[in-house]
């Protein structure tokens, strides 16, 4: 049911920089409301890593940063960490559905 | 600091009703400045929204569904046990799942979990 598409995999070996995409099967997701994305390490449950297309929580490293052009959404990570290796979903509304929460497909991020 | 648990059964016939409670600590469910929900993840999959319910103060609460699941949905708050509560009726085996319960804060952000429980539908 998820309108929100990412990438399935993006891997990059320690101190690169990754891009997850979020895209909106219509361009009343992404352009309405805010994203914000969700780091899940294996077997815990997600955590808040950006809200409101481009900030950070309290303790969430720098090199996490969001951007929203309006129709696509992403996430990059600037340095790439082996701790970041996790699944990571963007979530929004959805104005169509009467502000329906959905999240993203999900990536699998691989520190190399 | 707030913090979530779900508790409930680890197993549920099929075409049977999946009940799940959520206890929250350090905090209250009759807070303005929350809504709680219910989230799922099948073994191997994505998120899922189920629901969320607020709890206005005025002895009402205004319920959220994901209209997938809205036919087959319930649910709660208790503020004698400060819980809420997950009702979902006529499971089948694609209602497995890790089931979290979450704080929708007035960001509309999930910003505290639950670690989340697994609902198996089997008989």
């Amino acid at each position: 049911q998820s309108v929100l598409t990412q990438p399935p995999s993006v891997s990059g070996a320690p101190g690169q920089r990754v891009t997850i995409s979020c895209a909106g099967n219509t361009s009343d997701i992404v352009t309405d409301y805010y994203v914000h994305w969700y780091q899940q390490l294996p077997g815990t449950a997600p955590k808040l890593l950006i809200y409101d297309n481009n900030n950070r929580p309290s303790g969430v490293p720098d090199r996490f940063s969001g951007s929203n052009s309006g129709t696509s959404a992403s996430l990059t990570i600037t340095g790439l960490q082996p701790e970041d290796e996790a699944d990571y979903y963007c979530q929004s509304y959805v104005t169509s559905l009467k502000g329906v929460c959905v999240f993203g497909t999900g990536t699998k991020v691989t520190v190399l | 600091q707030v913090q979530l648990q779900e508790s409930g059964p680890g197993q549920v016939k099929p075409s049977q009703t999946l009940s799940l409670t959520c206890t929250v600590s350090g905090g209250s469910v009759s807070s303005s400045d929350s809504h709680w929900s219910w989230i799922r993840q099948p073994p191997g999959k994505g998120l899922e929204w189920i629901g969320d319910i607020f709890y206005s103060g005025t002895s009402s609460a205004t319920t959220y569904y994901n209209p997938s699941l809205k036919s087959r949905i319930t649910t709660s708050v208790d503020m004698s046990k400060n819980q809420f509560s997950l009702k979902l009726r006529s499971v089948t085996a694609a209602d497995t799942a890790v089931y979290f319960c979450a704080r929708l804060s007035m960001t509309d952000v999930f910003d505290i979990w639950g670690q989340g429980t697994l609902v198996a539908v089997s008989s």
